[in-house]
C-alpha cells in the first residue's frame, strides 16, 4: 500500500517563485526524505528530516515535517527552469525492514 | 566515476523471453536495492540485499530472482516476461541498512515487453 502521498501532482510556476509541494503519509515513521528525479533520470536524494525535527533547510530548499498530522512540506525558493523535475517524499517503515515507502511524486514544470 | 550503474538502459523484448538487468556500485556500499517505476510514476521496492543477502523481498513473483555475486553487485533475472513487467526498473545502493541511510540511484533500465 503507498504510504506517501504528495500534493500536488503537479505544479507549474514562472522562474523565481517558490514552489511548495506537501507529502503526507499514515504511518508512524523514524524519519522523512525527499529525492528529485529529472526526466529519464534516477533519484536523487535532496534532503532528509527527522522524525524528532520540525524543520530543516539545504540551500534553496526548506522542508517542515509535522508527525501530529503525519505530513511534510518542501519549499524550494527562488525556483529557477534547471529545478523542473519530479519531487518524491519518501518515509521509512517503522518495522524491522528498513525499507523506504515512495510516494507518487510532484511533477513540477518552472517556466523560464 | 558512475556510482550506480545499469546496464542495459533499454530493454526491449518479447513476452515470454527471459532477460536479465545488471546493477554495479562503486561506491562500497553494503546494501543494495531495486525498484520498479510504473507509468504513473510511483516507486516500489522490489528486493534489499546487505552483503550479499536478502533482506527485504516484497511480494514479487517469482520470475524475478535477484542475484548478488558479491556486495558491489546487485542483478535482476526475470523469466517468462509478460505485458505488464514493462516499466522502468531502478538499482539503488546505500552505505548500510538503516532507517537514516540516503540511498543512490542509477539512471534505471527501460523494461519494454510487445
Amino acid at each position: 500500500s503507498q504510504q506517501g502521498e504528495e500534493d500536488p501532482q503537479a505544479l507549474s510556476i514562472q522562474e523565481g517563485e517558490n514552489a511548495t509541494m506537501n507529502c503526507s503519509y499514515k504511518t508512524s515513521i523514524n524519519n522523512l526524505q525527499w529525492y528529485r528525479q529529472n526526466s529519464g533520470r534516477g533519484l536523487v536524494h535532496l534532503i532528509l528530516i527527522r522524525s524528532n525535527e520540525r524543520e530543516k533547510h539545504s540551500g534553496r530548499l526548506r522542508v517542515t515535517l509535522d508527525t501530529s498530522k503525519k505530513s511534510s512540506s518542501l519549499l524550494i525558493t527562488a525556483s529557477r527552469a534547471a529545478d523542473t523535475a519530479s519531487y518524491f517524499c519518501a518515509t521509512d517503515v517503522v518495522d524491522s525492514s528498513y525499507k523506504l515507502i515512495f510516494g507518487s511524486g510532484t511533477r513540477l514544470l518552472v517556466r523560464p | 566515476d558512475t556510482a550506480v550503474s545499469q546496464t542495459p538502459k533499454y530493454l526491449v523484448t518479447q513476452m515470454g523471453n527471459d532477460k536479465s538487468i545488471k546493477c554495479e556500485q562503486n561506491l562500497g556500499h553494503d546494501t543494495m536495492y531495486w525498484y520498479k517505476q510504473d507509468s504513473k510514476k510511483f516507486l516500489k521496492i522490489m528486493f534489499s540485499y546487505n552483503n550479499k543477502e536478502l533482506i527485504i523481498n516484497e511480494t514479487v513473483p517469482n520470475r524475478f530472482s535477484p542475484k548478488s555475486p558479491d556486495k558491489a553487485h546487485l542483478n535482476l533475472h526475470i523469466n517468462s516476461l509478460e505485458l505488464g513487467d514493462s516499466a522502468v526498473y531502478f538499482c539503488a545502493s546505500s552505505q548500510e541498512q538503516g532507517w537514516v541511510e540516503t540511498q543512490y540511484f542509477g539512471p534505471g533500465t527501460r523494461l519494454l515487453v510487445l
